[in-house]
């Protein structure tokens, strides 16, 4: 079964850290672009970082660019969302999906919850 | 940055269509996709190049694009298509942006 699983949520203080992972099965995982998105309380989708599928190309949203850092792993199938300066509207559920045709993303983790507060 | 605009809600009575639009400057030149997000769930892609639908999305699902709207109608609204509706395109700043979101009710 084609798969994406988040994980690192969390509690965290405001300017703290967390790094969110995102293990891929049922697939090439080295083989695809990767996305993280995010949906704060009473918001919509927000698109955050896109990264290639060797890691050389990435880009931001402005809104966390300088505070997050995305990479991979693909000897582990792995994604990564390293969160610094962590700010209360950072709260949000964040997900990891695969980037598919036309910039779409096909496949979709569950999710995984942040809250920034003191 | 690019802007996408959605009606932040749509009502439909079962069995009748439902239109949510996406409009942004000459988004009918940029290839569109559509995701519905149920409560507590992760987003589902439903359309991807303005038009094409992924595998066991049915076919009452369709998107088109032209000028600076694009559409997402579902025809035939089921009880169970109650959702967000988030249109989203590819950036020449290479964002990937979505809309606001949408906010479908079947009454």
């Amino acid at each position: 079964e084609v798969q994406l699983v988040e994980s690192g949520g969390g509690l965290v203080q405001p300017g703290g850290s967390l790094r969110l992972s995102c293990t891929a099965s049922g697939f090439t995982f080295s083989a695809y672009e990767m996305n993280w998105v995010r949906r704060a309380p009473g918001k919509g989708l927000e698109w955050l970082s896109y990264i290639s599928s060797g890691g050389n190309d990435i880009y931001y949203a402005d809104s966390v660019k300088g505070r997050f850092t995305v990479s991979r792993d693909n000897a582990k199938d792995s994604l990564y969302l390293q969160m610094n300066t962590l700010r209360a509207d950072d709260t949000a559920v964040y997900y990891c999906a695969r980037e598919m045709h036309g910039y779409s993303s096909d496949i979709w983790g569950q999710g995984t919850t942040v809250t920034v507060s003191s | 940055s690019y802007v996408l605009t959605q009606p932040p809600s749509v009502s439909v009575a079962p069995g009748k269509t439902a239109t949510i639009t996406c409009g942004g400057y000459n988004i009918g030149s940029k290839s569109v996709q559509w995701y519905q997000q149920k409560p507590g769930q992760a987003p589902i892609l439903i359309i991807y190049y303005d038009s094409d639908r992924p595998s066991g999305i049915p076919e009452r699902f369709s998107g088109s694009n032209s000028g600076n709207t694009a559409t997402l109608t579902i025809s035939r609204v089921e009880a169970g298509d109650e959702a967000d509706y988030y249109c989203q395109v590819w950036h020449i700043t290479n964002d990937r942006v979505f809309g606001g979101g949408t906010k479908l009710t079947v009454l």
